[in-house]
Formats: structure tokens, sequence, C-alpha cells
């Protein structure tokens, strides 16, 4: 049973656009969710987070929201750059036992920034 | 910067073969993870490690073993490689046990499996 999912395989956007990935997740004990962006050929890189008690958190261009009724997330990105074209994983946090955590990830979205 | 590197970044073996995968982090980190990833399924955790010889199962540990005799290093064992083990291996590490702590990842191993 997949417990963070990410419905749109792909996001296409005109560069200075917005672009709105999501991610719904089914574990209410999830206390912290990450998003990573991924490059071919390279391993994913963190890209920016939010804590369970919270419901926006802004780096820059991107932004987090969490809506934890609904068990969704979204990370915007304005204004959005050829560069930002990647696959972006959202990821969510449990406790494993002791003093650990461990994520899980959802399948990603291929996001394509057009020039 | 946190680097994370692992031995290869290709390799076929054929199947029935025993395969390792070495992982090294430069940054004492305590937390060391394996994951892979296949198209249309994400990343999935094999296995991790919170401290020397330690290790945890994670969601799909079977067909993998894993060993940590050094802090900085975590291999991935594949006992006996089979075809459904083709796929990207990824190696990550992060230096707290919180449920904010980011992990860093390596570039990533491509296995194939003939």
């Amino acid at each position: 049973d997949q417990q963070v999912k990410q419905n749109s395989p792909s996001l296409s956007v005109q560069e200075g656009r917005i672009s709105i990935l999501n991610c719904d997740y089914t574990n209410s004990m999830f206390d912290y969710f990450l998003w990573y962006k991924k490059y071919p050929a390279e391993g994913p890189t963190f890209l920016i987070s939010i804590s369970s008690i919270k419901d926006k958190n802004e780096d820059g261009r991107f932004t987090v929201f969490l809506n934890k009724s609904a068990k969704h997330l979204s990370l915007h990105i304005v204004p959005s750059q050829p560069g930002d074209s990647a696959v972006y994983f959202c990821a969510a946090s449990e406790w494993s036992g002791g003093s650990n955590y461990k994520l899980t990830f959802g399948k990603g979205t291929l996001l394509t920034v057009n020039p | 910067d946190v680097k994370v590197t692992q031995s290869s970044r290709y390799l076929v073996k054929r199947t029935g073969e025993k395969v390792f995968l070495e992982c090294v982090q430069d940054m004492d980190h305590e937390n060391m993870f394996w994951y892979r990833q296949d198209p249309g399924l994400g990343l999935r955790l094999i296995y991790f490690s919170y401290d020397v010889k330690m290790k945890e199962k994670g969601d799909i540990p079977e067909g993998y073993s894993v060993s940590r005799e050094k802090k900085e290093r975590f291999s991935l064992i594949l006992e006996s490689a089979s075809t459904n083990q083709t796929s990207m291996y990824l190696c990550a590490s992060s230096l707290l046990t919180g449920a904010q702590d980011e992990q860093y990842f390596g570039p990533g191993t491509r296995l194939t499996v003939t």
C-alpha cells in the first residue's frame, strides 16, 4: 500500500510561470515532509521541508504548503526556470523506533520547464 | 560539502553472482541508507544503519544484506543476483536522527543483472 502518492507522473510548464507539484499521504503518523529534486545521472538533492505542525514554508522561489486535514502537500515554484527541469520526489518522515526516523518516498513527478 | 561516493556508476553482473555495492561518506554521519529506484516506483528503502554494526530492514530487504564495519562505509550485498534486481541503487547518509533530518545521496550505481 503506497503511503506517499504523487499522482502526476509528469508536468510541463512555461518558463516564468508557476509550477505546482502535488503529493498526498495516508499515514497520519508522518511528522515531517521533504521535497527532493533529482537530475538524470545524479542522486536526489534536498530542496525544502515542512513540519507537520506548520502549513507553509518558503525558501526563495520554492514554497511548500501542507493541508494536514486533507493529508495533502504541494510544492510551488515561482517563477519556474528551465534549470528546474528534474524529477521531484515527495518524502515523508516517520519514527522507526528509538530515536530513529526513516523516509518514505513517492514515485516522483518529472517537471519540464519550457523556455 | 557532504560527499557520498559509490564504488561504481555502472555494473553488469550475471545471474547468481554475488554482488557488492560500496558506499562511503566523508562527513562522519551516523546514519546510512540504501535505496533502489525503479521507473514508476520511486525510491524504496532496502536497509539502513544508525551505527556501526547496526542494521535495520527497510521496506524491501528480501534478497539483500548489508554490512557496516566502519562508520563511513555501508555495503549492500546481493548474495545471488537475479534479473529482478536490475535497478538504480542509491546510497544516502544523514547526520542526525530527527524527523527533519536531510539525507545526502550518492550519484547512484546502475546495476544490470543478465
